[in-house]
Parts: structure tokens; sequence; C-alpha cells
């Protein structure tokens, strides 16, 4: 089946920087990705939908100017965690729909 | 909006035994229903689906069937193993284009031998 990537898996940084995430669909092209959220033991939350080549369109609840997203080609969204803090500590996943929908493996984010 | 009820876990079955695992759906329209599977330290794995009323969706020894008049979706499995420890989301989205899945909560599955 179709492959999507993240990276880093793993990111530990310091309260008030920014991480980036990457997500590549590896072997289709992809006009749309999904990013959601996972607490510890709770469901996936729908974060955001990446349009290639137009604004993401934001689930309510999220704020925009906190996560960034780009999705600058067919095979690649970011997600950006700006001023990070502790709450936004949280595992991160990316999802990109071929025939059907694929997840990518999650990046975990501590903030300290 | 939509959104999808699975039951609460943890389940914890011993080796061969009958797992039933519930989820139902509140949706307009016909939206297409999945089981998703999260092994420890996985990404999320598609188990199956169906995409209309009374399609059965099995994969693995695990099935379920769309019920459009219980908005259900239940998951089973006939005797279960130690290695189908995961935890398990039922998830649904709506039939238009571009669409995102919404998930339940998931379901925490322990199997013991």
């Amino acid at each position: 089946g179709a492959v999507v990537s993240q990276h880093p898996s793993w990111v530990i940084c310091k309260s008030g920087t920014s991480v980036k995430i990457e997500c590549r669909s590896l072997d289709f092209q992809a006009t749309t990705m999904f990013w959601y959220r996972q607490f510890p033991k709770q469901s996936l939350m729908l974060m955001a939908t990446s349009n290639e080549g137009s604004k993401a369109t934001y689930e309510q609840g999220v704020e925009k100017d906190k996560f960034l997203i780009n999705h600058a080609s067919l095979t690649l969204s970011t997600l950006t965690v700006t001023s990070a803090h502790p709450e936004d500590s949280s595992f991160y996943i990316c999802s990109a729909i071929a025939e059907t929908q694929y997840f990518g493996p999650g990046t975990r984010l501590l903030v300290l | 909006g939509d959104s999808v009820t699975q039951m609460e876990g943890p389940v914890t079955l011993s080796e061969e035994a009958f797992l039933t695992i519930n989820c139902t759906y509140t949706a307009t329209g016909y939206p297409s229903l999945f089981w998703y599977v999260q092994y420890p330290g996985e990404g999320l794995q598609l188990l199956l689906k169906a995409t209309k009323a009374d399609d059965k969706g099995s994969n693995k020894g695990f099935e379920a069937t769309y019920r459009k008049e219980t908005t259900s979706f239940h998951l089973e499995k006939g005797s279960v193993q130690v290695s189908d420890s995961a935890v398990y989301f039922c998830a649904l989205r709506a039939n238009q284009a571009g669409t995102a899945l919404i998930f339940g909560k998931g379901t925490t599955l322990s199997v013991s031998s």
C-alpha cells in the first residue's frame, strides 16, 4: 500500500521554540493531507486539512497562527508548532489520501 | 456534526476468546465506515472498511457489518490471539471528496495467553 512518512519521529524542545514536522507521501501524490493530534489514551483529533497550493482549513478551536501548515508540493506538507509550550506536547499524525486514507507513523513532541 | 462512539476499554481477554467492540455513529447521509488498529509503537493501519449499508468488511479474522438501521459497525473476531493486543479505532468518513476521517476514542484490547 501507499506509504506516508513523518520526520522527525521524536522531538524534545524548550518552551518558546518552534518545531517543524514534515509529512511526505512516498509513492503517490496527495492533493490533500490531514494533520491529527492524539493525546495519551485518547482518540485522534483532526486539526486541519492541508491542500496543496492553498491555505489549510483548520478545525474549530485550533489556532492557525500557532500551528502553521504549508503544503508546498503534492508530496510534502509541513506543520510548524510556533512558540511551543508544554501543553503542546502531544503525538502529531499526518495522513494522506490515495485510494484510501494512509497515516504516517506520528511525531511525538515533548516541550519542556 | 458527524461523530463516532465506541465502547470504553480496556478490554481484557484470554487467548481464543470471542471479541466484540461496539461502535455506533452519527452522520448525515451515508458515510463510509472503518476500523483502524494501532499496535504498540506503530502508526495506524486500516483493518477493514465498509462503504454502504449491509456491507461486511473483513480482514485477519476480524469482521464488521455496516448496519444502517442501528447506525452501528461493531467489530468482531471469533478467536483472539495475543498478537491482536492493540488499540482499535472506529472511524467514519462522509462520502464527499477530500473529507477527513472522524475517529472514535479507541478501545484498548489486551489478550493474555
